[in-house]
Parts: structure tokens; C-alpha cells; sequence
């Protein structure tokens, strides 16, 4: 079974440039999910989605972050104009959703450094 | 809103040695439970979950937690570490109903030959 397949692995951008980073699921998990992780610390969901529609948002930082979901299946995280304080790791995990699991499946990750 | 400590920042461990990782949890019910291992470069992986029943979990890799519910704790063990264990390792909490995991800050283990 595949795994979680995000890209680019690594980014490196000047700050108030934008970049954007793509993630693929594993095949019919409905739910995704978006996870910052800064040096030291623990993942912070960003955003989750169910299908395409938006289930929890409220720790995106919606003045230069965005993300979509357009056909239920992958996901594209932009973030524009990039500060220094987004430096991170952006971790993307999706799961089955059903009543008995709550497995998060992750992907390896995309390192991005703002300059 | 659910929380998560993890009491010990950096673990050094000698191989074939104990290991015993701290998690505290809040929520307001009986949540459920993570320990997920991340190795360098590499995404996070699940080692074991508690959702009910039985308060001694069994994982992968030869791990095991335990719920404690009077010390809202959910501590992570393995009797003999490998040299391979080394990582950083996470506890996390998830409501009931919504599966949305908030995760501690992380305790990095480092096995020592």
C-alpha cells in the first residue's frame, strides 16, 4: 500500500516569497490533514479536512496561509507572503476517519526555510 | 481543549537498557491515546493507541504504554532498547469524536552503546 506522498522534500525561499506544497493521501482515507512542526517542537494541526470540505481551520494563520482539497483527494498548502517564523517542517497525514480508528497516517514531511 | 506534557526534553539511554517515556494528558473525558516515533527525516510513525478496555497497551517495535486514568498518564516502556530506538518520540491525545490529535512537544531518545 502506498504511503502518504508529499513534495517538495526540501524548500528554501527569501521571506515574502510564496511556496506551496502538495500532498497525496493514501488511497480512499476521506481525511486530511495539514501539521506544522517547528524545530523542537511538536506537530500543530493547521488544517483538517473531510473529503473537500474543511472540518477544522482554526489554527491557520488565514492571512498568508491557504489551503484546498478540490477533488476529495490531494491537497495543496500555500503560503504567501512567507515570514521567518514558517520555518518548518509541513507534515501532511490522512486517515480513514471511520468510529473505531483514529489512525494518522504521515507523510515524510516538507522542510521549508525562510531566509 | 485537550493538552499534552511530556515531561523529559532529552532521554539518554544505554542499549539493552530500560526506557520509560512520560506523558500527561487533560481532556475533559477519557481520550484517546498515541505514541508515535519519528526518526530522523522521517515521517511519523504509530507505535501503539489506546481507545478502551485493557489499560496495557501492546505496540510495535516491542513497546507498550500504559494508561493510568487517577494520573491522567499514558507512559510508554520497552524493556531492552535497540540501538535503533533512537528517535524522538511523541504522545498524543485525540477527542472522542473528532480524532483531531494534539501532540506533546517530544522526547528525544538517544541509545548509547
Amino acid at each position: 500500500e502506498a504511503g502518504v506522498a508529499q513534495s517538495p522534500r526540501y524548500k528554501i525561499i527569501e521571506k515574502r516569497q510564496s511556496v506551496a506544497f502538495w500532498c497525496n493521501p493514501i488511497s480512499g482515507h476521506a481525511t486530511l490533514y495539514w501539521y506544522q512542526q517547528i524545530l523542537g517542537q511538536g506537530p500543530k494541526l493547521l488544517i483538517q479536512f473531510q473529503n473537500n470540505g474543511v472540518v477544522d481551520d482554526s489554527q491557520l494563520p488565514k492571512d498568508r496561509f491557504s489551503a484546498e482539497r478540490l477533488k476529495g483527494v490531494d491537497s495543496t498548502l500555500k503560503i504567501q507572503p512567507a515570514k521567518l517564523e514558517d520555518s518548518a517542517v509541513y507534515l501532511c497525514a490522512s486517515s480513514l476517519a471511520g468510529p473505531n480508528t483514529g489512525e494518522l497516517f504521515f507523510g515524510e514531511g516538507s522542510r521549508l526555510t525562510v531566509l | 481543549a485537550q493538552s499534552v506534557t511530556q515531561p523529559d526534553i532529552h532521554i539518554t539511554v544505554s542499549e539493552g537498557a530500560s526506557l520509560e517515556l512520560r506523558c500527561n494528558y487533560s481532556y475533559g473525558a477519557t481520550p484517546y491515546l498515541f505514541w508515535y516515533v519519528q526518526s530522523p527525516g522521517q515521517g511519523l510513525q504509530l507505535l501503539l493507541k489506546y481507545f478502551s478496555g485493557d489499560t496495557l497497551v501492546q505496540g510495535i517495535k516491542g513497546f507498550e504504554a500504559e494508561f493510568k486514568r487517577s494520573q491522567s498518564s499514558f507512559n510508554l516502556r520497552k524493556p531492552s532498547v535497540h540501538w535503533s530506538d533512537a528517535a524522538e518520540y511523541f504522545c498524543a491525545v485525540a477527542g472522542v469524536n473528532d480524532y483531531k490529535l494534539s501532540f506533546g512537544a517530544g522526547t528525544t531518545v538517544t541509545v548509547r552503546a
